[in-house]
């Protein structure tokens, strides 16, 4: 059965420190994959996705996400964090012949000014 | 563009109880696909309709079911309430077709408390 690990539950960073947070999955076949946000008090939010070609792309407000298709990969980072980006972060995997997102457990980030 | 719409925001049912939640999906797309997502936790697939049709089911068991109309949007239905069915339910549209068909846009979901 497919699944999505996500390393970092909690991580606490000050503002301008680099960020990556870590995701595998379990599929032997072709993926896309993608990274959500949930800000405080609001709805997910698709922050990039990864279907085919350059595996490093790029996402909205500087994040970035490089897929390791050996390692079964697809860490989030960003080069340097604003208090903003303080939110719940969800990498998401679904196998090409089906709809269904499958979710980590997520990563609470919070930055600190 | 109106984004993914649901009701009611919040809802307080006692156990046993059925429950029926609604979703407008995202002008253009014609796919709805629901999720339970429990407290700390990762969404949770439940199940996804394409053109009136379900296309897709997760772990779920039959009391919970769903319906999508000839407009797309989409109604999850949940009988015989459980304790452990306290959840945020999301629902998420997308184009049904395409690459763009994996590319899923979520609303604010409804809060489901069970006591």
């Amino acid at each position: 059965a497919q699944s999505v690990s996500q390393h970092n539950h909690h991580v606490i960073l000050s503002e301008a420190a680099s960020l990556e947070l870590g995701c595998n999955y379990s599929y032997g076949g072709t993926v896309n994959l993608f990274w959500y946000v949930q800000y405080p008090g609001q709805h997910l939010q698709l922050l990039l996705k990864y279907f085919s070609g350059d595996p490093l792309v790029k996402g909205i407000k500087g994040f970035e996400a490089e897929f390791i298709k050996s390692k079964f990969s697809f860490n989030l980072r960003k080069p340097s964090v604003q208090w903003s980006d303080t939110a719940e972060y969800f990498c998401a995997v679904n196998a090409r012949n089906t709809g269904k997102l499958i979710f980590g457990q997520g990563t609470t980030l919070q930055v600190k000014p | 563009e109106t984004g993914v719409t649901q009701s009611p925001t919040h809802l307080i049912k006692t156990r046993g109880q059925q429950v029926t939640l609604r979703c407008s999906s995202q002008s253009g797309h014609n796919t709805v696909s629901w999720y339970q997502q429990a407290l700390g936790q990762g969404p949770q697939f439940i199940f996804q309709y394409y053109r009136e049709e379900e296309n897709g089911r997760g772990n779920f068991p039959p009391r919970f079911s769903g319906l999508q109309f000839p407009n797309y949007s989409s109604e999850l239905n949940v009988n015989a309430l459980e304790l452990d069915d306290s959840a945020l339910y999301l629902c998420a549209s997308s184009t049904g077709a395409g690459p763009s068909s994996y590319e899923q846009y979520f609303g604010p979901g409804t809060r489901l408390t069970v006591t």
